[in-house]
This record gives C-alpha cells, sequence and structure tokens, in this order.
C-alpha cells in the first residue's frame, strides 16, 4: 500500500520564524489534504491539495504530484500555529492514508 | 453550513462494557469514516460508510462494528471493551463519489477505558 512520510518529526521555532514541512508518499495518489491538530484533538483542515500550489493567508502548499511530494509553508509563526500538521492522502478504497505527522511548537 | 458533530465529546467505561459513538455529517456529505487515534499507533482506519453501506473496513477485530442511517449520520460500536480501546475516536464526512473527496473532521470522542 501507499507509504507516507513527514518530515520533520519535531520542529521548534520563536514566534515570527517561517517553516516548511515536508510530505513524501510511494505511489500516485488523487487526494493529498493538509491538516492542522490542535492541542484539543481536533482536526482542521488546511489544504486539499492533489497537485498545484494554494494559498491562505500566512499558509500555503504545494504539491508535485510527478515527484510524489508536497509542502507546507508557515509564514510568520504565531503561538496559535502550535500543534500537530498531518499528511493525508487517499488510499484505495475509501480511506485516507495518514503520516506520522510533525509536531510544531512556536515560542513566544 | 453546520460542521461534523459527534457525541458524546467524553466517555469513561470499565473494561468488557460496550459503548456507542454518534457521528452527524455535513449535510450533503454520504460518507461517514471513523479513525482511531492513540498516541502510540497514530490515526487508524476503522470503517468507512456511504449510502448505508460499509464499502470498507479497517484491520480492527470484531469487537468494532458500525452503521450508517438514511440520513448519513453513523454510529460505532464498541463491545467488551479493552484497556487499549482508549482513545480518541475521529469521524470524518465528505461527499463521498466522484473526484471530489476532502474529507472533514468532527471534534471527536475521548473514550477512557478502565
Amino acid at each position: 500500500g501507499i507509504q507516507v512520510e513527514q518530515s520533520p518529526p519535531d520542529l521548534i521555532l520563536q514566534e515570527g520564524a517561517n517553516s516548511t514541512l515536508r510530505c513524501n508518499f510511494s505511489d500516485s495518489v488523487n487526494n493529498l489534504q493538509w491538516f492542522h491538530q490542535n492541542p484539543w484533538g481536533q482536526l482542521i483542515n488546511l489544504f486539499y491539495i492533489p497537485s498545484g500550489t494554494k494559498q491562505n493567508g500566512r499558509l500555503s502548499a504545494t504539491t508535485v504530484a510527478t515527484e510524489r511530494y508536497s509542502l507546507l509553508y508557515i509564514s510568520s509563526s504565531q503561538t496559535t500555529d502550535s500543534g500537530v500538521y498531518f499528511c493525508a492522502v487517499d488510499g484505495s478504497n475509501y480511506q485516507l492514508i495518514w503520516g506520522a505527522g510533525t509536531k510544531l511548537i512556536i515560542k513566544p | 453550513k453546520a460542521g461534523v458533530t459527534q457525541t458524546p465529546r467524553y466517555l469513561i467505561k470499565t473494561r468488557g462494557q460496550q459503548v456507542t459513538l454518534s457521528c452527524s455529517p455535513i449535510s450533503g456529505h454520504r460518507s461517514v469514516s471513523w479513525y482511531q487515534q492513540t498516541p502510540g499507533q497514530g490515526l487508524q482506519f476503522l470503517f468507512e460508510y456511504f449510502s448505508e453501506t460499509q464499502r470498507n473496513k479497517g484491520n480492527f477485530p470484531g469487537r468494532f462494528s458500525g452503521r450508517q442511517f438514511s440520513n448519513s449520520r453513523s454510529e460505532m460500536n464498541v463491545s467488551t471493551l479493552e484497556l487499549g480501546d482508549s482513545a480518541l475516536y475521529l469521524c470524518a464526512s465528505s461527499f463521498g463519489s466522484g473526484d471530489f473527496n476532502e474529507q472533514f473532521f468532527g471534534p471527536g470522542t475521548r473514550l477512557t477505558v478502565l
């Protein structure tokens, strides 16, 4: 089955810094999503991005489907950006296949 | 438009009991998926329902079951609870057909088994 790897596993930054999170996947996919899980467990949709580039405020994402990776950029980090960032892709048979996540801590 | 709702939000049970969790999808969504999240195992797929039919099931024992109703609401049941069933249970909804299948998650039910 499809394998999803995220890097780095942990990231500690000062407020105001920029960061890049990476997601590699082992096979072609129809759907790729980025999520932010807050400290209360809620998974918040960031991007639905099977290919191309999207931007939403301080966040942007790029997926290069032919090279099987996606990048999530966070600029001017705020403490509220802390949490775990997950990448998930459409596996076969109606399920998402998840990466292990990147735990981001933004220090004030 | 209301998001995905899950009830209850928190639950404490003892070993051997059974539990039923509920998920109401976004209006118009016909697919509901369930995931279990534990610190050691990450997010694991339980099952997916579309129009009252289970289309896929993850690698969980038969103690874990689910169903979907005609209004797309879904329930999952865990019988004979074990300590290892303590986890955050997340449900997600999507349109479930065609190419556009972005999934949206509810707040989760945090189950503690004592």
